[in-house]
């Protein structure tokens, strides 16, 4: 069962150009949600999260959309750079109970110069 | 300060031989977690840990055991390792509810 659905798979965007990654939760009980980066050979790491009190956070180039009552949320990359490719993970948990960060199934991202 | 620290980072095992994953991590973060990363299916929780002595199941248990005797150490072991169990194991870490997980370098394993 797939709590948290992500698309697309993969992407290639020119430098510069904004990538959009999407996913989509069915667990109303989520109140974070964070985005994960993992370059290859390397464990993820938390690029920038958001709760359900705010549509949009922006930290850098890096900016979460959210939809509350649509249950999606999404990833956009401004100016994007070679330097971003990367394989990202959206990720969602409650906090209640324990945490159990529920993954979505990732998007390789790919920016050619 | 070292983070997650996973040992070993590469294993090749035989199908039906046992093994120990050891995760150490130096934050003094209450919660641990054992994850696998297969292709097309992202990460997915085998079990995790909300203090020393606790264990609790994920969603992918089966195959696997886990023990926190100590706060710093969170072990996985492979009892009779399958093919299927041929993954990267991610060892992550936080202080406890909605914060930020802290993850290793990973484990790749390759059962035969």
């Amino acid at each position: 069962q797939q709590q948290v659905k992500q698309s697309p798979q993969s992407l290639i965007v020119q430098k510069g150009g904004i990538p959009i990654i999407n996913c989509a939760y069915e667990n109303t009980a989520f109140d974070y949600f964070p985005w994960y980066q993992q370059f290859p050979g390397k464990g993820p790491a938390l690029l920038i999260a958001i709760r359900p009190d705010v549509s949009e956070k922006k930290e850098g180039r890096f900016t979460i959309s959210f939809n509350k009552s649509a249950k999606q949320f999404s990833l956009h990359i401004m100016d994007s750079q070679p330097g971003d490719s990367a394989t990202y993970f959206c990720a969602a948990s409650r906090g209640t109970g324990f945490q159990k960060l529920v993954f979505g199934t990732g998007t390789r991202l790919l920016v050619s110069p | 300060n070292a983070g997650v620290t996973q040992t070993p980072k590469f294993r090749v095992l035989k199908t039906g031989q046992s093994m120990t994953l050891l995760c150490a991590q130096d934050m003094n973060h209450e919660y641990m977690y054992w994850y696998r990363q297969d292709p097309g299916m992202g990460l997915r929780l085998i079990h995790y840990s909300v203090g020393e002595g606790t264990t609790a199941k994920g969603e992918v248990p089966d195959g696997y055991n886990v023990s926190r005797l100590k706060k710093q150490n969170f072990l996985l072991g492979l009892e009779s390792a399958a093919p299927s169990q041929t993954s990267v194991y991610f060892c992550a870490s936080s202080t406890g509810l909605n914060t930020e997980a802290f993850f290793g370098q990973g484990t790749r394993l390759t059962v035969v």
